[in-house]
C-alpha cells in the first residue's frame, strides 16, 4: 500500500469539529483514499472513501488536497461515540488492491 | 442484510488444542478476508479469497494455520497446534471485489476473541 502516516492520538471536545490528517506522499493517481475507524470492541468500520474531489456522506467529509499527497477527515459535530481508532488507507495495484491497516490514529472525544 | 457473521465469538482453549473459526460472508460478496488484531501488531491481513480460491495467503505466520473457502458462504481458519502467542482477535470481512480503483468497500465481522492458555 501508498505508505500512509496519521498522528498516534488526537483529543476533540464534544461537539466541535474533529480533523484527522493522513500524509499520503507515494499515492499514484488511481489509488483511492479510505478511512475506517474501530471502536473499542468491534471490527473495523467503513467511513468515507475518496480519488480527487472532496467526498461528504452522513458520517463524515473528506477532504483530499489538489496534489493528492495528504487529505483530512472531519468527523463536522463530535460526538463521545465517536471516540475510536481512525485509520487512513491507501491500497495500491500491485498489491491486490487488498486493505492493509497501519497503526491509525486513537480519537479521544471528550465531554 | 446479517452482515458478516462469524463463530464462535469467544474461544478459550488449551496450548496444543486444534482452534477452528468460522465466516459466513455477506451474500453476493466475491472477496473474503481474515485478519488478525492483537495490541502489538494492529491488525494484519492474514488471507484473503476471490470467487474461494485463496489469491495471497502471505500473511499466513506459519503452517500451522490454514484456511478454506469450500463454498461462496462459508470459509474457516484453523490453527492447529494452537500457542499462547495465537490469542488475538480474528475478524473476518467480504466485499464484492478489491478496493484500490474501483471504490468499494469492505465489511468486518465482529470478531472471533481467541485466548490460548
Amino acid at each position: 500500500d501508498a505508505k500512509t502516516t496519521q498522528p498516534p492520538s488526537m483529543d476533540c471536545a464534544e461537539g466541535r469539529a474533529a480533523n484527522l490528517p493522513c500524509n499520503h506522499s507515494t499515492i499514484s493517481g488511481n489509488e483511492y483514499v479510505y478511512w475506517y475507524r474501530q471502536i473499542h470492541s468491534q471490527g473495523p468500520q467503513y467511513i468515507i472513501h475518496g480519488l480527487k474531489n472532496n467526498e461528504t456522506n452522513e458520517m463524515a467529509s473528506l477532504i483530499i488536497t489538489e496534489d493528492r499527497k495528504s487529505s483530512t477527515l472531519i468527523l463536522p459535530h463530535a460526538t463521545l461515540r465517536d471516540t475510536a481508532v481512525y485509520y487512513c488507507i491507501a491500497p495500491v495495484s500491485n498489491s491486490g488492491y487488498a486493505l492493509n491497516f497501519g497503526k491509525g490514529t486513537s480519537l479521544l472525544v471528550t465531554p | 442484510d446479517a452482515g458478516v457473521i462469524q463463530s464462535p465469538r469467544h474461544e478459550v482453549t488449551e496450548m496444543g488444542q486444534e482452534v477452528t473459526l468460522r465466516c459466513k460472508p455477506i451474500s453476493g460478496h466475491d472477496y473474503l478476508f481474515w485478519y488478525r488484531q492483537t495490541m502489538m501488531r494492529g491488525l494484519e491481513l492474514l488471507i484473503y479469497f476471490n470467487n474461494n480460491v485463496p489469491i495471497d495467503d502471505s500473511g499466513m505466520p506459519e503452517d500451522r494455520f490454514s484456511a478454506k473457502m469450500p463454498n461462496a458462504s462459508f470459509s474457516t481458519l484453523k490453527i492447529q497446534p494452537s500457542e499462547p502467542r495465537d490469542s488475538a482477535v480474528y475478524f473476518c470481512a467480504s466485499s464484492r471485489r478489491l478496493t484500490g480503483n474501483s471504490g468499494n468497500t469492505i465489511y468486518f465481522g465482529e470478531g472471533s476473541w481467541l485466548t490460548v492458555v
